[in-house]
């Protein structure tokens, strides 16, 4: 199985512009986290979902939504970037009874 | 949320065994204690889970003492592959676990 894929591996964007990062599990896991890690420092939380149809909020949800349309799929996307959302993104998963958390890859975010 | 401190690096030689203490001073009661492991330009990986004594898996084990205050993550014989960033999280759900800066481990020949 592929666990988790994120995409795109990496970009570069324009301050102002969108974006939105994808993150897809095929692990039927009914909670799903993002995550940010800037250089030198541990991942904070971002937006968590913790079931289909509900999200939360993080310790640092300012300039990012979510949605949890289905089981598999949870997007963040960046309504209006600014450079200090530039930062590697790390989405994971967890079955709800476990503290095991399940990371993809990372997408590398600039923006400049 | 309980607050984790834990050593910034350290280092270690192949073959040894290294331990990494980490403290949480104001754990609550159904906090459970997490450790990951993450390798640079990856995401981090589950490496152990506990709540009080001793828990022990094919790749590490964990020793927390009666008052939970503290606990240490023991890796038998490290080797150069070893050489990773560990993350001590304490929390009694995954919502409300905190990654903090880690413990930069480098092993050496």
């Amino acid at each position: 199985t592929a666990g988790i894929t994120q995409a795109p591996t990496s970009q570069i964007l324009a301050a102002g512009r969108s974006m939105t990062l994808r993150c897809t599990q095929d692990m039927r896991h009914n909670a799903m986290y993002w995550y940010r890690q800037d250089l030198g420092l541990g991942l904070r939380l971002i937006h968590y979902s913790n079931t289909a149809g509900t999200t939360g909020k993080g310790e640092v949800p300012d300039g990012y939504s979510v949605s949890r349309a289905n089981t598999d799929d949870f997007p963040l996307t960046l309504a209006s970037a600014v450079p200090s959302q530039t930062s590697v993104y790390f989405c994971a998963s967890s079955d709800s009874l476990s503290y095991e958390q399940f990371f993809g890859p990372g997408t590398r975010l600039t923006v400049l | 949320l309980a607050k984790t401190t834990q050593p910034i690096s350290m280092d270690s030689y192949e073959g040894q065994e290294v331990n990494i203490t980490c403290s949480h001073n104001n754990i609550a009661t159904n906090d459970y204690i997490t450790w990951y492991q993450q390798f640079p330009s990856q995401g981090p990986r589950f490496i152990i889970q506990g709540y009080k004594t001793k828990v022990t898996n094919e790749v590490a084990s964990l020793f927390i003492p009666a008052d939970r205050k503290s606990s240490t993550l023991s890796l038998p014989r490290v080797s150069l592959s070893d050489t990773a960033v560990y993350y001590c999280l304490v929390g009694d759900n995954n919502n409300d676990m905190r990654f903090g800066a880690g413990t930069r481990l480098t092993v050496k020949p």
